[in-house]
């Protein structure tokens, strides 16, 4: 039984570029959210994904957007990079809206804006 | 900015002795869940508890969500080398699989 997978598992992109980002949630889990940890840090919450709809977003600006789609895996796109967005993102799946069913995290993609 | 404040940041450890770490908030939270971290890796659920009050167990792992569901203790019995690496908690407003608030972390290390 296949955990969260991610990829790329590294890269690296210059300031102002775009980059997307891949999550397959664990089987049977129809739910995806994004975490951004920059380093020595915990995770910050950036959006959650269920039914393909963003359901609820953190304190993250309109650069970052993502999709969910039919399959529920999901990708987060970031516009305009920043220094500041160098960081691990975290994807983490969850069987929505039920008790219990905490979320699972990915091993993340570690981002570095030069 | 994160709204759970984690003590201590880093400690040392011993093989055999007991650790102790807390995460409190200044906002309610109806659960508290503790992940661990190691390098490289994503963080993995240790405990979840969902009532204030509330004390649960995973092997020597123990934890207690407090009586004015704003804080938080996890402590750790007889520690063996694994138990290197940083813990989190985790609050969340709800019951339900939505967004999770971290603290900063606790870094857990062994005496040289």
């Amino acid at each position: 039984d296949a955990g969260v997978t991610q990829s790329p598992t590294h890269l690296i992109k210059t300031r102002g570029q775009q980059v997307t980002l891949r999550c397959s949630p664990k089987s049977g889990h129809d739910t995806v959210s994004w975490y951004q940890q920059a380093l020595g840090q915990g995770p910050q919450f950036i959006f959650q994904y269920y039914e393909e709809e963003e359901r609820q977003r953190g304190n993250f600006p309109d650069r970052f957007s993502g999709h969910q789609f039919p399959n529920y895996s999901s990708e987060l796109n970031v516009n305009a990079l920043l220094l500041g967005d160098s960081a691990l993102y975290l994807c983490a799946s969850n069987r929505g809206l039920v008790l219990g069913y905490e979320q699972y995290f990915g091993p993340g993609t570690r981002l570095t804006v030069t | 900015g994160q709204q759970l404040n984690q003590s201590p940041q880093s400690m040392f450890i011993q093989e055999g002795e007991d650790v102790s770490m807390n995460c409190t908030s200044s906002s309610i939270f109806n659960t508290w869940l503790w992940y661990k971290q190691d390098p490289g890796e994503g963080p993995v659920l240790l405990i979840a508890l969902y009532k204030a009050g509330e004390l649960t167990s995973n092997g020597r792992l123990t934890a207690q969500f407090g009586i004015t569901r704003k804080d938080s203790f996890l402590n750790i019995s007889a520690s063996i080398p694994s138990d290197v690496g940083i813990y989190f908690c985790a609050g969340r407003f709800d019951n339900a699989g939505n967004m999770l608030t971290f603290g900063g972390g606790t870094r857990l290390m062994v005496k040289p």
